[in-house]
């Protein structure tokens, strides 16, 4: 079974520091990999989806890399902002359209 | 579009009693997803839908949990009796394309069996 992890489980930093979330999965047959944003009593929304054969995705202040050889992924945010806070999710797709979430980073950007 | 639709947004139930999560997907979406969200276990894949077939319900839990889609705007999670250690928020989300589109999900049901 696929496991996806993500750690730290809770990051806090100030305004403006650019920071990096880190995700990482067991088994490198995926499809593709989506990191999603939640804030609380919220539902998920889509930051980026980086499909299986691709490197990265870019997207304004945020950036996701893939390294399916080694499992991983990373959330790259720069220049932090307070309305940054929130919990950030990864997702494996695997065949089967099974799918995985890590249990997320929660990211406080401090004034 | 308004997005995906959950209702109700809170539902505190007793246990025993039988409970019924509505969700409305995005208009044209062919894709719909029920998930289950826990401290203990993070977000699960509860079942699936594409055409308003189901196509993998491995994730379902137990017989007391269904799932329905009488058409392409509406599906039902339904679970029957409830216990408390159903508690839990339940996502309902959409897409168009299920290897290259991105899901969309609804603000979910916050459920709490006592």
């Amino acid at each position: 079974k696929q496991e996806v992890t993500q750690i730290p489980a809770a990051l806090s930093v100030p305004e403006g520091e650019n920071l990096v979330l880190n995700c990482s999965f067991t088994d490198s047959a995926i499809y593709n990999l989506q990191w999603f944003r939640q804030d609380p009593g919220k539902g998920l929304t889509s930051l980026l989806l980086i499909q299986s054969s691709q490197r990265e995705q870019t997207s304004g202040r945020l950036n996701a890399s893939l390294d399916k050889s080694s499992g991983r992924s990373t959330l790259y945010i720069a220049a932090s902002q307070p309305g940054d806070s929130a919990t950030y999710l990864c997702a494996v797709r695997r065949g089967g359209n099974q799918f995985y979430f890590g249990t997320g980073t929660s990211l406080t950007v401090i004034p | 579009d308004a997005g995906v639709i959950q209702s109700p947004r809170h539902e505190v139930t007793e246990m025993g009693q039988e409970v019924t999560l509505r969700c409305k997907p995005i208009s044209g979406h062919d894709y719909l997803f029920w998930y289950r969200q826990t401290m203990m276990r993070g977000l699960e894949l509860l079942i699936y839908f594409n055409n308003n077939v189901p196509i993998d319900d491995s994730g379902m839990p137990e017989d007391r949990f269904s799932a329905k889609m009488p058409n392409a705007s509406f599906s039902t999670l339904k679970i029957q009796p409830s216990e408390p250690r159903d508690s839990a928020v339940y996502f309902c989300a959409s897409s168009f394309e299920i290897s290259t589109d991105t899901q969309y999900f609804g603000p979910g049901t916050r459920l709490t069996v006592l």
